[in-house]
């Protein structure tokens, strides 16, 4: 079946270390998102790819950065953790394609800081 | 920038009641999503409602966009256990730069006591 997949499901890091984590889809979409959400919230949208077109939100810190080496993959680099980034990290992917501009996302990696 | 909000932000329900979740806006929506999230799990894309008025069914889950595109809801009918989660309506950006974007609202967190 066509989908997103998240990889790691769970990542611990240290305080300070430099954390990868990476999505993938099967689905062939042109937009990739990056979501933090954190207990009891709605998920924050950080920044998106359209195709190879990076879109950073404006109130993301810089500490989070992305690379999208091709369609199917993209990356979240969190160059310095801090307590404060502990949260699940969803990817999400659409098409934009008319009216269907629904979300598919990932099941999220789940990411504690020590 | 384009808020949509949404009450309540709990509700407790006994099986077999109805819940009705609500979200508005003070600008005009191009269209609202809503999607579930399972707790534990990861936000599931239920619909799309695009036009001035419309009404949608699945099952016992109806939703609805006002007249005025500025608000929707989503009314579950003779709720069940397995309804629990949390509902969320978002809104895609209109502005520049943030098309393909989901504005999230805060959430509903349904329980259902059985």
């Amino acid at each position: 079946d066509a989908m997103v997949i998240q990889n790691p499901r769970y990542q611990v890091t240290q305080f300070g270390k430099p954390v990868t984590l990476s999505c993938s889809q099967t689905l062939n979409h042109n937009v990739m998102y990056w979501y933090q959400q954190k207990s009891s919230q709605a998920p924050k949208l950080l920044f998106h790819y359209y195709d190879k077109d990076f879109n950073n939100e404006a109130d993301t810190p810089d500490n989070f950065q992305s690379r999208r080496p091709n369609t199917s993959f993209c990356f979240l680099d969190i160059r310095s953790p801090g307590l404060g980034d502990a949260a699940m990290y969803l990817c999400a992917t659409s098409s934009l394609a008319g009216e269907r501009d629904e979300q598919f996302f990932g099941p999220g990696t789940r990411l504690t800081v020590l | 920038g384009q808020q949509v909000m949404q009450i309540p932000q709990y509700q407790h329900v006994q099986e077999g009641e109805d819940f009705t979740t609500y979200c508005n806006s003070s600008t005009t929506l191009s269209n609202i999503q809503w999607y579930k999230q399972r707790p534990g799990g990861h936000p599931v894309f239920l619909i799309q409602l695009v036009k001035s008025g419309e009404v949608k069914k699945q099952k016992r889950l109806t939703f609805q966009f006002g007249e005025a595109k500025k608000n929707s809801s989503l009314h579950i009918t003779a709720t069940q256990t397995t309804d629990v989660g949390t509902y969320f309506c978002a809104s895609m950006g209109n502005y520049g730069g943030s098309q393909g974007n989901l504005i999230f609202g805060k959430g509903t967190k349904l329980s259902v006591k059985p």
